[in-house]
């Protein structure tokens, strides 16, 4: 299968932990990253492979994995991590990729 | 700094053609691949197709297999994104970015700050 499926929505209080989820059977067998998008602002990557973070990112972000799921979490939510977020993974028939639908986060 | 730099946003009528750019500087383009990623309006991120400039190699998604081209100069550094019949539906912005890999994962970073394109009669 291709697809990958996030929940639309989910919000978190300012300072708590949150988690997006993730799901789809080529997480089975590859880990997703995950991308930040800010309104009117191009994707950023956040977290790639088992869990790791590009230069810059701040430590909160984190990521796991087990059997079909792929997670984010947060750990002690920014107002500044308002945005939308995107997982995307390696699909198993080939050399491409695909997005999940997209989990808008708000921080209250 | 490795930097990816679209070309700016296009006007088109249906039925026109139209090729996008996205340039690549501070790293050797022809190591890595690179992907194009569609959003339109109000929409989530959908990945289309990539490319290796090293050897021209390219692989679509089956959503937009035929629909577009995907192409690359290694000379000048440049991706490209083309159509031959444009479409009201097309109307979107168009993300490219460098892919890095491994065996069991991929990732797209940096990113092109995105290419708007419109399409209306």
């Amino acid at each position: 299968s291709s697809e990958l499926t996030q929940d639309p929505a989910v919000s978190v209080a300012l300072g708590q932990t949150v988690r997006i989820t993730c799901q789809g059977d080529s997480l089975r067998s590859y880990y997703a990253s995950w991308y930040q998008q800010k309104p009117g602002q191009a994707p950023v990557l956040v977290i790639y492979g088992k869990n790791n973070r590009p230069s810059g990112i701040p430590d909160r972000f984190s990521g796991s994995s087990s059997g079909n799921t792929a997670s984010l979490t947060i750990t002690g939510a920014q107002a500044e991590d308002e945005a939308d977020y995107y997982c995307n993974s390696r699909d198993s028939s080939g050399n491409i990729s695909v997005f999940g639908g997209g989990t808008k986060l708000t921080v209250l | 700094e490795v930097q990816l730099v679209q070309s700016g946003a296009e006007v088109k009528k249906p039925g026109e053609s139209l090729k996008i750019s996205c340039k690549g500087s501070g790293y050797s383009f022809t190591s890595y691949w690179i992907g194009w990623v569609r959003q339109m309006p109000g929409k989530g991120l959908e990945w289309m197709g990539i490319i290796y400039p090293g050897d021209s190699d390219t692989r679509y998604s089956p959503s937009f297999q035929g629909q577009v081209t995907i192409s690359a100069d290694k000379s000048i550094s440049t991706a490209y994104l083309q159509w031959s019949s444009l479409k009201a539906s097309d109307t979107a912005m168009y993300y490219c970015a460098r892919r890095a890999y491994s065996s069991s994962w991929y990732s797209f970073d940096p990113w092109g700050q995105g290419t708007l394109v419109t399409v209306s009669s």
